[in-house]
């Protein structure tokens, strides 16, 4: 079954650096998305992608964060500097359309700013 | 009221207990509902989408009640695997793509 992968797994990044986390959604499908989840709380909704520009973002994405699909096939989380409090498991997901179709979800990278 | 309330539990049963989990959802113009599966420290999986009527899948059964914007999701004879957080997932309508999601119900299931 087709998956979406996302590399890497556990990120550790100094304060105040750049970190690009980096996603393959499922080769067909068009809508991309990112939530993030910090332990022990909920998971959130970030951002959504369709046609190479963003369809819809949160209150958290702010302009410390940046989405951008460079080719076909990678579709990357940017964070140009980073936080204490953006500690936490970054998730992507993609899927094919928007009938009803659900969401499918990467493993996600595990992001500690120290 | 929140977007999508949940019981966190635990739920502790044994194995072949019946349980169920309720879910309540605040924006009516809510369509499509899922449950998700999270197991510790990983990604939400799709368990199923809540149709209308309700539907089965195998021991599992989730049912939507849009006149009290509530869903449930019944697990029959429950198996050591099962064991997780059940996570009821609502996009507020038709027009937005994002996914709420509610705090979870962990359920641990004992030999």
């Amino acid at each position: 079954e087709p998956e979406v992968t996302q590399t890497p797994s556990h990120q550790v990044t100094q304060m105040g650096q750049e970190v690009i986390l980096r996603c393959v959604p499922i080769s067909n499908h068009l809508y991309f998305y990112w939530y993030r989840q910090i332990l022990g709380q909920k998971v959130e909704f970030l951002v959504s992608f369709y046609n190479n520009e963003i369809s819809e973002k949160s209150e958290i994405f702010d302009d410390q964060f940046s989405v951008e699909r460079p080719d076909g096939s990678n579709f990357t989380l940017k964070i140009r500097s980073t936080k204490l409090e953006d500690s936490a498991m970054y998730f992507c997901a993609s899927r094919r359309d928007r009938s009803n179709q659900p969401q499918h979800f990467g493993d996600g990278t595990r992001l500690s700013i120290l | 009221r929140k977007e999508v309330e949940q019981d966190p539990g635990p739920f502790n049963v044994p194995e072949g207990a019946t349980v169920a989990f309720n879910c309540t959802y605040s924006n009516s113009a809510s369509q499509s509902f899922f449950w998700y599966r999270q197991d510790c420290r990983k990604e939400p999986k799709l368990l199923m989408s809540v149709y209308s009527s309700g539907n089965e899948d195998g021991r599992f059964t989730a049912q939507l009640n849009r006149a009290s914007q509530y869903i449930s999701l019944l697990i029959r004879d429950s198996k050591l695997s099962d064991s997780a957080t059940y996570l009821c997932v609502v996009p507020p309508s038709e027009n937005t793509d994002k996914l709420i999601f509610g705090t979870g119900t962990r359920l641990q299931v004992f030999p």
